[in-house]
């Protein structure tokens, strides 16, 4: 039981390059959200997902598209990325239902140059 | 909209020592979940405690433990016997318990870094 898995864990790339984030969880949690942490912050929302299928937006969406074809995987792309973008990303999960806890997933560490 | 705010940047304790960390929150919920995370230098994002609102009784999980005043909007964090493995980013977060919205996701504090010196 692996738990929540990230990858990559560090990238480095060019502005206006694209990129995919992949999390992926074995707990067969209904919900999964992609959160972002800047220096002197704490995690920010930035899509979330409640179900195979279906994305949402969350605080800080702009920039970002997110896909979640199957149940265990929930993607994060950057279609072009930018500087501001530089951030460590971070995966959670967690069972239906707002009562239950989220599991994170290790973060991706991305630098945009 | 709710708000979490830790008023500590940094705060440091001697080993064996007890530290408490601060957290405020601002919600008009009357229901609602509030937890501590920890994060060390690996960046994993660790569980500590979590409370829920409804419950007067503190939560505790071996030598942590919660402070939570209700009326005060005040969640703070005991770490009693303090060990060298503690030392890292401890953050304060809020989840609302209401359907809807963004299903239920953290909302975080900007963090406290705990150093426990030897």
């Amino acid at each position: 039981n692996a738990g929540v898995t990230q990858t990559p864990k560090f990238r480095v790339l060019k502005t206006g390059q694209s990129m995919t984030l992949l999390c992926a969880q074995d707990m067969n949690h209904e919900y999964m959200y992609w959160y972002r942490q800047d220096p002197g912050m704490g995690l920010r929302l930035i899509h979330y997902s409640v179900g195979e299928g279906t994305t949402a937006k969350g605080e800080v969406p702009d920039g970002y598209n997110v896909s979640r074809l199957k149940k265990q995987n929930f993607l994060l792309g950057l279609e072009s990325a930018a500087p501001s973008q530089t951030s460590v990303y971070f995966c959670a999960s967690s069972k239906q239902g707002v009562r239950e806890t989220q599991y994170f997933g290790p973060g991706t560490r991305l630098l945009v140059l | 909209a709710q708000t979490v705010t830790q008023s500590q940047p940094e705060m440091s304790v001697q080993e064996a020592e007890t530290v408490t960390l601060s957290c405020t929150y601002d919600t008009s919920e009357s229901d609602y979940y509030l937890f501590w995370y920890k994060q060390p230098p690996s960046r994993q994002m660790i569980l500590v405690i979590r409370q829920e609102a409804y419950k007067q009784q503190n939560a505790t999980e071996n030598r942590f433990s919660v402070n939570f005043q209700k009326a005060a909007k005040s969640f703070s964090l005991k770490i009693s016997d303090s060990q060298l493995g503690d030392a890292a980013m401890y953050f304060c977060a809020y989840r609302t318990s209401y359907l809807g919205g963004s299903q239920g996701n953290l909302i975080f504090g900007k963090g406290t870094k705990l150093s426990v010196k030897p």
